[in-house]
């Protein structure tokens, strides 16, 4: 089944205490992308990637990393938390060809930085 | 500065007849357009698109209409079912590039049977 996974689906964590949120696709796709969805806010791009090793900042990158030193996998980490990235993210994928069609997400990830 | 824009937070509408969803959006270099739909716990899933050279596109009982000078776009539901209540989300994008998307905020659709 073509998916994206995300792990863990819910997390709860305190100001500065590094963590990383996993993102996977098994549908060979180039390009993957983080976003965070706030009430009144919508969805917003935190970063993507086109391909391996190919990474950029979206529109609210800040305090954010990423990594993609594998097609399926672009983990999202958070090296010191703050309260304000309480957010629910998503992770996304899709092909990068002519033919782009729509981007594939994952389940989300609920967070909470007491 | 939000590109995109769903100014209605809520749609309510009885089951059988239509449902019309809005979105603005301000950036004239915006060529495709997309439609999402999102239930509770889950993630937005694909619904509809449509590229600016066209000014309609139909899939079923989902037809997006496309208003380039308006720089407005609207999903009809045709007719509504109560599966289709969800969080139903715009976005835009450019052909070229990176290809990004930029969301509206999402409007909260409700059909009641």
């Amino acid at each position: 089944e073509a998916q994206v996974t995300q792990n863990p689906r819910y997390l709860i964590t305190v100001t500065g205490k590094k963590l990383t949120v996993t993102c996977s696709q098994n549908m060979n796709h180039e390009y993957m992308s983080w976003y965070r969805q706030d009430p009144g806010l919508g969805l917003r791009q935190i970063y993507y990637s086109m391909n391996v090793e190919v990474t950029d900042k979206g529109d609210v990158p800040e305090g954010y990393k990423v990594s993609r030193k594998e097609k399926r996998n672009f983990p999202l980490i958070l090296e010191s938390p703050s309260p304000n990235q309480t957010s629910l993210y998503f992770c996304a994928s899709r092909t990068q060809g002519p033919l782009r069609g729509a981007q594939y997400f994952g389940p989300g990830t609920r967070l909470l930085v007491l | 500065d939000q590109q995109v824009k769903q100014n209605s937070p809520s749609l309510s509408v009885q089951e059988g007849r239509i449902s019309i969803l809005n979105c603005d959006y301000t950036n004239s270099m915006f060529d495709y357009f997309l439609w999402y739909k999102k239930y509770p716990a889950e993630g937005p899933t694909f619904l509809i698109s449509i590229s600016s050279i066209k000014d309609k596109n139909e899939d079923g009982r989902f037809t997006v209409f496309l208003n380039k000078s308006a720089k407005h776009l609207s999903l009809h539901i045709v007719p509504s079912q109560p599966g289709d209540s969800a969080v139903y989300f715009c976005a835009a994008s450019y052909q070229t590039g990176a290809n990004n998307l930029f969301f509206g905020t999402g409007t909260r659709l409700t059909v009641i049977p």
